[in-house]
């Protein structure tokens, strides 16, 4: 089946716009993450949701960045106000069952760069 | 605060070495450990989950290990082939359901 898919895969933009990412999971699969990766880093947890439950946004680096998701499908993360240091790989990975306890399925990322 | 690192940062062998992959973390309170592949401009590709009730996991030419008093995993990787090449990352799950990722190690195996 489907894997995890991300959009778009590669995004230039300027310093101070707005930018949208997508995240579609793969079908069934309750619980969703955002993560973060700047060059040569590891990965950074910036939110999570599971079902019907309110969000973890406890990763989320400042006010700029926000996420939504609909029911138990695609996701977006938006960031507003774009800054050079948000520039990294976006990366999305989505997993059944108890969080935790499921293997985390990872999408390809969106490579977002500001300039 | 849970921290994980990954030594070596970078690794580099010729085929047909075995090989092994540090990860240690800091809080031993730990639901389970996952190793991940990372190929460059790519996400991520799980490669074995253990549950903290568990000890090791296999896969093929692969062996994860936990410790989780002693905050240490390993990654062996049984006779190492040039598409082993590739960044591998751990990543613990401790709760306030969120992984923390270590930075990983970077690999390469020369043929």
């Amino acid at each position: 089946g489907a894997g995890v898919s991300q959009s778009p895969s590669n995004k230039v933009t300027e310093k101070g716009k707005d930018v949208e990412l997508r995240c579609d999971p793969i079908s069934g699969h309750t619980a969703l993450y955002w993560y973060r990766q700047r060059l040569g880093q590891g990965l950074e947890f910036l939110i999570y949701f599971q079902g019907n439950s309110a969000p973890d946004k406890s990763g989320l680096p400042s006010d700029r960045f926000s996420a939504e998701r609909t029911g138990e499908s695609v996701s977006t993360l938006t960031i507003q106000r774009t800054q050079q240091e948000d520039s990294a790989v976006y990366l999305c990975a989505s997993s059944t069952g108890l969080a935790g306890k499921e293997t985390q399925y990872f999408g390809p990322g969106t490579r977002l760069l500001v300039l | 605060k849970q921290e994980v690192t990954q030594i070596p940062a970078a690794l580099s062998v010729p085929e047909g070495e075995n090989l092994v992959l540090n990860c240690s973390f800091t809080d031993s309170a730990i639901y389970n450990l996952q190793w991940f592949r990372q190929d460059p401009g790519k996400g991520l590709t799980s490669l074995l989950l253990i549950q903290s009730s568990q000890r090791e996991q296999t896969s093929g030419r692969l062996n994860a290990s936990l410790d989780k008093s002693s905050g240490r995993s390993t990654l062996y990787i049984a006779a190492s082939q040039p598409g082993d090449s590739a960044t591998y990352l751990c990543a613990v799950f401790s709760g306030t359901y969120k992984y923390i990722f270590g930075t990983g190690t970077r690999l390469k195996v020369l043929a």
